[in-house]
């Protein structure tokens, strides 16, 4: 099976930088995925990760180490529309390859 | 393009009644899925189809049916619904299993 664990609730500051951090286990691996999802609205894509080491997007980054079973996306110079829930999804090599997704980390700037 | 698309946007039924919550998309992608969302359990899979014709269970399935006539069509029906389905309902499709997933705006079902 596959578990994948994530903070529930993360706050930080406006300007700031904060980290999300992601652990799983899965059967196998094929790739791992974060997305950014509005109260209200549907998730949208951030990043792709299937090799390890540091993907850059302009203020975001998704960091994936595939030994440790661990990823994290972080977030730069933070603004006040970045307060979303932020999901980590990860492809195993079972079945047609649909990722799981964990349980969203809720993020919260405030002045 | 206009996308995934999902009708209806909200829903409100009684326990026992039977509904068909509807997803198309334009883009001539080949792999669909249904998700739902309750609080505090993120997106779990109900039911995925990786082309027209082929469909198969994900982690939520019971109370659940789909079918994949086209590719741009995979609807979801509930059959005889339970409070238990209250939830948000996505849809999304992707080319590949190999690219990201892009998702319906979401129906909002509640069930009485």
């Amino acid at each position: 099976g596959q578990n994948i664990d994530q903070p529930t609730e993360m706050t930080a500051t406006e300007g700031a930088i904060v980290q999300i951090n992601c652990t799983y286990q899965t059967s196998g691996f094929n790739g791992l995925f974060w997305y950014q999802q509005h109260a209200g609205e549907a998730p949208t894509f951030l990043s792709y990760n299937v090799l390890d080491g540091l993907e850059e997007k302009g203020r975001f980054s998704s960091f994936l180490s595939r030994s440790k079973g661990y990823s994290y996306l972080l977030l730069k110079e933070l603004q006040m529309k970045d307060s979303a829930s932020y999901l980590c999804a990860v492809r195993g090599r079972r079945g047609s390859y649909i990722p799981t997704f964990g349980r969203g980390t809720s993020l919260i700037v405030h002045p | 393009n206009a996308g995934v698309t999902q009708t209806p946007k909200f829903q409100v039924l009684k326990t026992g009644q039977s509904m068909t919550l509807q997803c198309a998309q334009d883009m001539n992608h080949e792999y669909m899925s249904w998700y739902r969302q309750d609080p505090g359990m993120g997106l779990r899979l109900i039911h995925y189809s990786v082309g027209a014709g082929i469909t198969d269970q994900g982690e939520v399935p019971n109370g659940y049916n789909v079918s994949r006539s086209t590719t741009e069509d995979f609807p979801l029906r509930l059959l005889s619904a339970a409070p238990s389905q209250t939830s948000v309902y996505f849809c999304a499709s992707s080319p590949t299993t190999q690219e990201t997933q892009y998702f319906g705006p979401g129906t909002r079902l509640l069930v009485l």
